[in-house]
C-alpha cells in the first residue's frame, strides 16, 4: 500500500532564508512523486514531479526536490524564500496498484513567510 | 478553454436542498478526479473517473453523494439533501493518464450550506 507523510503541518520562515518542507513516502512500487502548491482561494498547481529520471528535480519558482530512495524521502527546498511563497504545499505519491486513482495526497504543509 | 473549469464558483444553499457541481476537464484528459477540501484542511478524495467509468468510488462520504461523467468530458457531482457538514470547497482535476500524469486543477466550487 502507498502512503505519504508530510512531517510538518506548519512551517514559518523569514524572507530570504531557506525553505525545507519534508515529505516521506511508502510504496511497494517505483513511485512517481509530486509537489503541488495551493495559494489562498486558488486551485492546486504542480510545482515539480519525479518520475524515475534524475533524482534532483527542479520546479517552478526556484523550488527543487531530491528523491532519496534509501530514506524514502522527497523533501522540497528553496534557497531563499519570497513573500509570494506563502501557501499550502502538498506532497503526492503515485504508483501502480493503488486506489484513489493511484494518487495519495499528504495532509499539506502551510508555509508562512515573515518580512 | 485551456484549463479545468468548474461551475458555479460559489454556491449557497439551504439545508435539505440538492446541488449539482460541474467540472469541464481539459480536452483529451481521460482521468478526472473530485476532491473535497474543508476549511483549513487537506484534500479528501471523493471519486475518480477513467473515461466515463468510475473504478474507485470509495471516497464518497454517503449515498447522498453521486457523480457521473459523459462523453469522456464533463462531470457532475450531485449532493442530495445537503447537510451543513457538506460545506467545503469541491475541487476537480483532470490528467492525461490515471495516476502517472500530472493533475490540472480547477479553482473549485465553494459550497455553503445554511
Amino acid at each position: 500500500a502507498q502512503s505519504v507523510t508530510q512531517l510538518d503541518s506548519h512551517v514559518s520562515v523569514s524572507e530570504g532564508t531557506p525553505v525545507l518542507l519534508r515529505c516521506n513516502y511508502s510504496s511497494s512500487y517505483s513511485p512517481s512523486l509530486f509537489w503541488y502548491v495551493q495559494h489562498p482561494n486558488k486551485g492546486l498547481q504542480l510545482l515539480l514531479k519525479y518520475t524515475s529520471a534524475a533524482t534532483l528535480v527542479k520546479g517552478i519558482n526556484g523550488f527543487e526536490a531530491e528523491f532519496k530512495k534509501s530514506e524514502t524521502s522527497f523533501h522540497l527546498t528553496k534557497p531563499s524564500a519570497h513573500m509570494s511563497d506563502a501557501a499550502e504545499y502538498f506532497c503526492v505519491v503515485s504508483g501502480a496498484g493503488g486506489s484513489q486513482g493511484n494518487l495519495i495526497f499528504g495532509k499539506g504543509t502551510k508555509l508562512s513567510v515573515k518580512p | 478553454g485551456a484549463g479545468v473549469s468548474q461551475s458555479p464558483s460559489n454556491k449557497v444553499t439551504e439545508k435539505g436542498k440538492d446541488v449539482e457541481l460541474r467540472c469541464d476537464p481539459i480536452s483529451g484528459h481521460t482521468a478526472l478526479y473530485w476532491y473535497r477540501q474543508r476549511l483549513g484542511q487537506g484534500l479528501e478524495f471523493l471519486i475518480y473517473f477513467q473515461g466515463n467509468s468510475a473504478p474507485d468510488k470509495s471516497g464518497l462520504p454517503s449515498d447522498r453523494f453521486s457523480a457521473e461523467r459523459t462523453g469522456e468530458s464533463v462531470s457532475t457531482l450531485t449532493i442530495q439533501r445537503t447537510q451543513q457538514e457538506d460545506s467545503a470547497v469541491y475541487l476537480c482535476a483532470s490528467s492525461l493518464a490515471e495516476g502517472g500524469g500530472s493533475l490540472h486543477f480547477g479553482n473549485g466550487t465553494r459550497l455553503t450550506v445554511t
